[in-house]
């Protein structure tokens, strides 16, 4: 089953702030955040493994609550360049070998 | 550079008429995965390879084959396409370690519209 992601949509004005849920049914190993951009292929953003742990890079964080079953993305202070749409993949085993992504997040920034 | 390609990027074809689509990657990477894109369903898997030879089933699997002869290539099958498979379809890959998940690497796509 596909995970949950919220909001389906947001817009946002450069400088805010913006949290991207992911949210599954099923226990998780593993959490990875994609992002695309309209027209390309996805780009790898983060992974998060079993352990509850909290990872970013520049202005782009997540945590993950294994006890949850949940994930968050956290884009601060949001640059033009951090529009398309997000995706969170889910791994429930430590195997390495299925993912399943959510519907995705589209993130509009503008000036 | 390191890279995935597929082929064709674009194509238009007729129900029932058998058709590959290509996947090749250069980074001697021992994993290679199929999704399909469709609006608001996101990316679902629908073969994925951990090693040549390994192949297995994703979540939407149905009119689909796949094979691994080659570590580098990894060809999408659709020996009978309909409408519904009308989508936008992504090749990736991916180094394997043990217990260990890591990034994938996306071709740029390929676009099929099955009239």
């Amino acid at each position: 089953q596909q995970p949950v992601q919220s909001p389906q949509a947001v817009i946002l004005r450069e400088g805010e702030d913006a949290v991207i849920n992911c949210s599954s049914s099923k226990a998780l190993y593993s959490v990875h955040w994609y992002r695309q951009k309209h027209g390309e292929a996805p780009v790898f953003l983060m992974i998060l493994l079993k352990g509850g742990e909290q990872k970013g890079h520049d202005k782009i964080s997540a945590s993950f609550n294994e006890k949850k079953q949940q994930s968050s993305l956290y884009l601060t202070a949001s640059q033009l360049s951090y529009s398309g749409t997000y995706f969170c993949g889910t791994g429930s085993n430590n195997a390495g070998n299925m993912l399943t992504f959510g519907g995705g997040t589209r993130l509009m920034v503008k000036p | 550079e390191a890279q995935v390609t597929q082929n064709p990027r674009y194509l238009i074809t007729v129900t029932g008429k058998k058709l590959t689509v290509t996947c090749s990657q250069n980074m001697n990477h021992e994993y290679m995965s199929w999704y399909r894109q469709d609006p608001g369903l996101g990316l679902r898997q629908i073969y994925y390879s951990m090693n040549v030879e390994v192949t297995d089933k994703g979540d939407v699997p149905e009119g689909y084959k796949v094979s691994r002869k080659e570590k580098r290539n990894f060809p999408l099958i659709l020996e009978s396409p309909s409408p519904n498979q009308t989508s936008l379809y992504f090749c990736a890959s991916s180094p394997r370690l043990a217990e260990t998940y890591n990034e994938q690497f996306f071709g740029p796509g390929t676009r099929l519209t099955v009239l």
